[in-house]
């Protein structure tokens, strides 16, 4: 069984500050994770996505996320917030066979102060 | 068109109507996906295809329908729905059978109000 927690309902930030999305996920087989992002009347955008090479991964935007077995974590940042980024952010986890489904969290909205 | 696009943007509809939400998906994927997103919940996942074929109902009431006709179109087929089925339907496409990973790439989705 797979499932994700996204710490944090809602995260705001100032302009130019770090930006840190928590992302923890249980899954009993070695997994894939994503990062989604969702802008206002839109649907889910794939940000970044994690299968098994290089434990940081870059994704659009300036995103990267790193993937911790240890902690099972898979946390997404990028090192100065814009206004753009404003939007909701899901993270998500699947198995490794093509009859897995992706299990999404409850999303993080993301707010950006001037 | 590329992507996924998905049509109408916006359906407003009496409990008693019957519509349609279509999906179409370019990117030659094989499997495609209903979702639906409610204020406040979680992604709920509504019914899955692939290779054409439905593998995966998830309880979901039978005044939903999906039809996939081919691989590139998906439909859901709705009739005497409820207020609480007012929501975002999002629909999403993958390579089922890929060996790497299996992104889902969604369309804008259908904002639905039930009157």
């Amino acid at each position: 069984a797979q499932s994700v927690t996204q710490l944090g309902s809602h995260v705001s930030v100032s302009e130019g500050a770090l930006v840190l999305l928590r992302c923890n996920y249980s899954s009993s087989v070695p997994p894939y994770l994503f990062w989604y992002v969702q802008y206002p009347n839109q649907g889910l955008q794939l940000l970044l996505k994690y299968t098994s090479a290089a434990t940081l991964v870059k994704g659009i935007n300036g995103f990267e996320a790193e993937f911790k077995k240890s902690e099972t974590s898979f946390h997404l940042t990028k090192p100065s917030a814009h206004m753009s980024d404003a939007a909701e952010y899901f993270c998500a986890v699947s198995g490794r066979s093509s009859a897995s489904k992706i299990i999404f969290g409850s999303g993080t909205r993301l707010s950006i102060r001037p | 068109e590329t992507g996924v696009t998905q049509t109408p943007r916006h359906l407003v509809m009496g409990m008693t109507n019957k519509k349609s939400l279509k999906c179409e998906q370019h990117l030659g994927h094989n499997a495609m996906y209903w979702y639906k997103q409610s204020a406040k919940k979680p992604l709920e996942l509504m019914f899955v295809y692939s290779l054409e074929e439905r593998v995966e109902n998830n309880s979901v009431p039978s005044r939903f329908s999906p039809e996939c006709p081919n691989s590139s179109h998906l439909f859901l087929h709705l009739h005497t729905l409820q207020p609480e089925d007012s929501a975002l339907y999002l629909c999403a496409s993958s390579q089922a059978l890929a060996e790497n990973s299996y992104e889902q790439y969604f369309g804008p989705g259908t904002r639905l109000t039930v009157t």
